[in-house]
């Protein structure tokens, strides 16, 4: 596909269940970012891959996220026993190797999660 | 620490009106300012400044940026209902990496 696709689209879970959302990021595309949306609210950052390596991991809240980009292109994000608090809308991006000038990131849809 | 702040939180208009979104930030290590357009999930790429005084424009819609008072505006001419959607200012932080600081947004609404 042309664009950044997320799967699934809508997830709904039980408090302390685990979840994976997928990113599939444009081809050729080197950075990719993990973003997550409160209701009222702009994206938060929460990781950044350059390749296969998580290079800035700094924005996610606790150690029940993880992120994995095992062969450089696909990336998941996992939320160990999830709370209400984490439902949001999950946003990826990616973009080509970031540097000067600015490479545009481009958005996925989001996976909406709603954890009751 | 690093913020962006976005006024008004929400706007109506009706179409033909002149808007004007607001976008103030404190962020250390300032590269630019983005503009995104957000109407479901996925925002889309509006604007970057990273030069004072010098307006972008496209189409019905322009932005400038202050860096000495540090502050962007938005403006968008003519309003048009399909310009209803959520507006994010971010800005471009933390070195090499290229993360964004997002302000909440503005949401206008545009009506016939």
């Amino acid at each position: 596909g042309a664009g950044v696709s997320q799967t699934p689209s809508n997830k709904v879970t039980e408090k302390g269940k685990y979840v994976e959302l997928r990113c599939d990021p444009i081809s050729g595309h080197t950075a990719l970012y993990w973003y997550r949306q409160s209701l009222g609210q702009g994206p938060e950052f929460l990781i950044y891959f350059q390749g296969t390596g998580a290079a800035d991991d700094s924005g996610l809240p606790n150690d029940r996220f993880f992120a994995v980009r095992p062969e450089g292109s696909v990336s998941t994000l996992k939320i160990q026993r999830t709370e209400r608090g984490d439902s949001a809308v999950y946003l990826c991006a990616s973009s080509k190797n970031p540097g000067r000038p600015y490479n545009e990131q481009f958005f996925g849809p989001g996976t909406r999660l709603t954890v009751l | 620490e690093d913020k962006v702040v976005q006024s008004p939180l929400s706007l109506v208009v009706h179409e033909g009106d002149t808007v004007t979104l607001n976008c103030s930030y404190e962020v250390t290590n300032f590269r630019s300012l983005l503009w995104y357009k957000q109407e479901k999930k996925a925002p889309t790429f509006l604007f970057m400044l990273t030069s004072s005084g010098i307006e972008k424009k496209s189409g019905r819609l322009s932005s400038i940026l202050d860096k000495k008072e540090l502050f962007s505006i938005l403006n968008i001419t003519a309003t048009q209902t399909g310009d209803s959607a959520v507006y994010l200012c971010a800005v471009i932080y933390g070195g090499a990496t290229n993360k964004l600081i997002f302000g909440t947004g503005t949401l206008l609404a545009v009506q016939p």
